[in-house]
C-alpha cells in the first residue's frame, strides 16, 4: 500500500517547450501532494503544495508561471514546466499525503522524474 | 522555523558492521521525525517515524531510531549492515505530522565495504 507513481520516469525535450509530469497516488487518495526539486548530490527543495481543487501554494522563490501545478483529482497532481530551459534539468519528485489512520499523516514519495533539457 | 543537520556526509562501514547515522533538529514543539532512504534514481523510501509515545521505534529492512528530546536527535541505527543498504539517507522533520511540510537534511551517503 502507500504507492505514488510518476510519469514519465524520464523526459529529454528542447529548449523553449512545456513538459508535463503526472503524480498519481495509487491506493489512496491523496488531498495534498508535494512537488520538490533534487539537483545532483543534493536534498531535496520544496517547490509548491498541490491541493486538489484549489491553487497550488509555491514556496518563496519559485515562478508558479513557470512551474504550473494542477490538482484536479484526489488522485493526480500535475507539474508543467513552461519554456523549459536548461537551467530546469532536474530531478523533480512528488509526494502523496495519506490522512488515513492507518498511515497517521505521513508523505509518500514517487520515483522521480528526471528531466533533462537541450 | 523547523531545521535539520545532518553531520556526516559520508559514511563507510564494512559489511556485517552496525550503523549509526546522526540527525539533529531544531524545532519549538514536539517534531514529527522521519528516516527516509533514496537509491541512485530512484524516489525516497519511508524507513520509519516517530509522531509520539515509545521514543524508540522500529521501521523496516531492519533499521531503528531512538527520540531524545534533550539531545535533539533522532539517530538512525542498524546493528548489522548489508551490503543493499548502500545509498543517500535522509532525516526530516515535519511541523504537524507528515502532511504539513517536511524539512530535509542535506543527506548521509552511505558505503558499503564487502
Amino acid at each position: 500500500g502507500a504507492v505514488v507513481s510518476q510519469h514519465p520516469s524520464w523526459v529529454i525535450c528542447k529548449s523553449g517547450t512545456s513538459v508535463k509530469i503526472e503524480c498519481r497516488s495509487l491506493d489512496f487518495q491523496a488531498t495534498t501532494m508535494f512537488w520538490y526539486r533534487q539537483f545532483p548530490k543534493q536534498s531535496l527543495m520544496l517547490m509548491a503544495t498541490s491541493n486538489e481543487g484549489s491553487k497550488a501554494t509555491y514556496e518563496q522563490g519559485v515562478e508558479k508561471d513557470k512551474f504550473l501545478i494542477n490538482h484536479a483529482s484526489l488522485t493526480l497532481s500535475t507539474l508543467t514546466v513552461t519554456s523549459a530551459h536548461p537551467e530546469d534539468s532536474s530531478f523533480y519528485i512528488c509526494s502523496a499525503r495519506d490522512v488515513g489512520p492507518r498511515r497517521a499523516d505521513t508523505q509518500y514519495f514517487g520515483p522521480g522524474t528526471r528531466l533533462t533539457v537541450l | 522555523a523547523q531545521s535539520v543537520t545532518q553531520p556526516d556526509i559520508h559514511i563507510t562501514v564494512s559489511e556485517g558492521a552496525s550503523l549509526e547515522l546522526r540527525c539533529n533538529y531544531s524545532y519549538g514543539a514536539t517534531p514529527y521525525l522521519f528516516w527516509y532512504v533514496q537509491s541512485p534514481g530512484q524516489g525516497l523510501q519511508l524507513l520509519l517515524k516517530y509522531f509520539s509515545g515509545d521514543t524508540l521505534v522500529q521501521g523496516i529492512k531492519g533499521f531503528e531510531a531512538e527520540f531524545k528530546r534533550s539531545q535533539s536527535s533522532f539517530n538512525l541505527r542498524k546493528p548489522s549492515v548489508h551490503w543493499s543498504d548502500a545509498a543517500e539517507y535522509f532525516c526530516a522533520v515535519g511541523a504537524t505530522g507528515g502532511g504539513n511540510k517536511l524539512t530535509f537534511g542535506t543527506g548521509t551517503q552511505l558505503k558499503v565495504e564487502l
